[in-house]
């Protein structure tokens, strides 16, 4: 099962900061948080991973709570390619790093 | 690299069909995921490859869902009798195992069994 919890949906204007949250309460110390979309038909794509610290790359940026039991995803300037499911995981990366997916959060991009 | 390619991209069937789905995983990546994905259940992972080795089949449905890694540059999900309830999506992924690595996907086998 998976052990995140996102909103099934959510509105953003185009141009806008989009902001996705995902809690994920039981996560342990050696759990990241990943990220992906998937855009309709298309394969999952990797956006962005932490472990505590704050990290940001040319997709997005992560905030991650002091505590670890909730984080935000932040797409800077969200665009129509932006719409898509966007999945909130987290997976102990070793030898058993399976990815479980849940539900998402399904963004909807507004012009 | 040309990422995972996936093969073929569609399939029809007929139920009781054997169907054999394909994957070519990123040179070099010793992870390999097979997924499969519905409107009702999302996506779910059916098997997990480590260094070619079965490492949690816990998500393969039944006996009729076989998969293989004879080497580390292919892979195959097999269905022997195909049923309609097995029309979805099939997704398979590749990473390298360590720590904070991604997992690469391809872009999928629409099968669909009538």
């Amino acid at each position: 099962d998976a052990k995140t919890t996102q909103p099934p949906s959510m509105d953003c204007a185009e141009g806008r900061a989009a902001n996705l949250p995902c809690n994920h309460s039981t996560i342990s110390g050696n759990e990241y948080v990943y990220w992906y979309r998937q855009i309709h038909s298309q394969g999952p794509q990797y956006i962005i991973h932490g472990l505590k610290n704050n990290e940001t790359n040319e997709m997005a940026s992560l905030i991650i709570t002091e505590d670890r039991k909730s984080s935000t995803l932040i797409l800077p300037h969200a665009t129509l390619r932006d719409t898509a499911v966007y999945y909130c995981i987290v997976r102990v990366v070793n030898r058993d790093d399976k990815i479980i997916f849940g539900k998402g959060t399904r963004l909807h991009i507004l012009p | 690299d040309a990422g995972v390619i996936q093969s073929p991209r569609h399939e029809v069937t007929e139920m009781g069909q054997e169907v054999t789905l394909r994957c070519k995983p990123i040179s070099g990546h010793n992870s390999l995921f097979w997924y499969r994905q519905t409107m009702m259940r999302g996506l779910e992972l059916l098997i997990y490859f480590n260094n070619n080795v079965p490492i949690d089949d816990s998500g393969m449905p039944e006996d009729r869902f076989s998969a293989k890694m004879p080497n580390a540059s292919f892979s195959t999900l097999k269905i022997q009798p195909s049923e309609p309830r097995d029309s979805a999506v099939y997704f398979c992924a590749s990473s390298w195992t360590g720590v904070g690595t991604e997992a690469f996907f391809g872009q999928g086998t629409r099968l669909t069994v009538v």
